[in-house]
């Protein structure tokens, strides 16, 4: 089955805690996203990757990293989550750089 | 930052009754338009990518039309029915590898 998927679905953690929340997707995509989702907002697209080891940045980096060391994986890096970053994140992944994206279930992150 | 808006916010309709919304976004630097549908509890799921002024396309009961000239799109919906309830997100592509503007969707409730 085509499938974007993302651990863990929920997560709470504390100021200043390194975590890393997983992206993998089984389509052989060359494109894939974070965004946010934050009430009355819309998804703001946090990071993207064109291929392996070509990322760049979105509307809201700042606080985040990424890697793309293989094409299926795209794992995002809070290296100190603040609690400003508490949101819903989704990961996606396209064909095409403008294709239709194919999102993960979600993962609702908590900062306190 | 370029926005995309949609509008309404939210509607509610009546089984049967047909509705349509609408996004608008920046025309310049455009390269595509995304309509999503996303239930609660779910991820998003795409519905139409169109990139040319006068796209129409359709699936099922619902449709959607493109303006890039004016930047806007319309997303019909006929004989609404209660599985139809969602917020439907549209998002802008830019001529940037990957860039993509979400608006903040529109929540459609049909009662039964």
């Amino acid at each position: 089955e085509a499938q974007v998927t993302q651990n863990p679905r929920y997560l709470i953690t504390v100021t200043g805690k390194k975590l890393t929340v997983t992206c993998s997707q089984n389509m052989n995509h060359e494109y894939m996203s974070w965004y946010r989702q934050d009430p009355g907002l819309g998804l703001r697209q946090i990071y993207y990757s064109m291929n392996v080891e070509v990322t760049d940045k979105g509307d809201v980096p700042e606080g985040y990293k990424v890697s793309r060391k293989e094409k299926r994986n795209f794992p995002l890096i809070l290296e100190s989550p603040s609690p400003n970053q508490t949101s819903l994140y989704f990961c996606a992944s396209s064909f095409t750089a403008q294709g239709e994206q194919y999102f993960g279930p979600g993962t609702r992150l908590t900062v306190t | 930052i370029l926005n995309v808006e949609q509008s309404p916010q939210s509607l509610h309709v009546q089984e049967g009754d047909s509705t349509n919304f609408t996004c608008s976004f920046p025309s310049s630097n455009f390269y595509a338009l995304h309509w999503y549908r996303w239930e609660t509890a779910k991820s998003p799921e795409a519905l139409f990518v169109m990139t040319l002024n006068g796209d129409e396309k359709k699936k099922g009961r619902i449709s959607a039309t493109l303006n890039t000239k004016e930047g806007y799109s319309y997303l019909y919906i006929k004989g609404s029915q209660p599985e139809d309830s969602a917020t439907y997100l549209c998002a802008r592509g830019g001529l940037r590898n990957n860039d993509m503007r979400f608006g903040a969707g529109t929540r459609l409730t049909v009662k039964p």
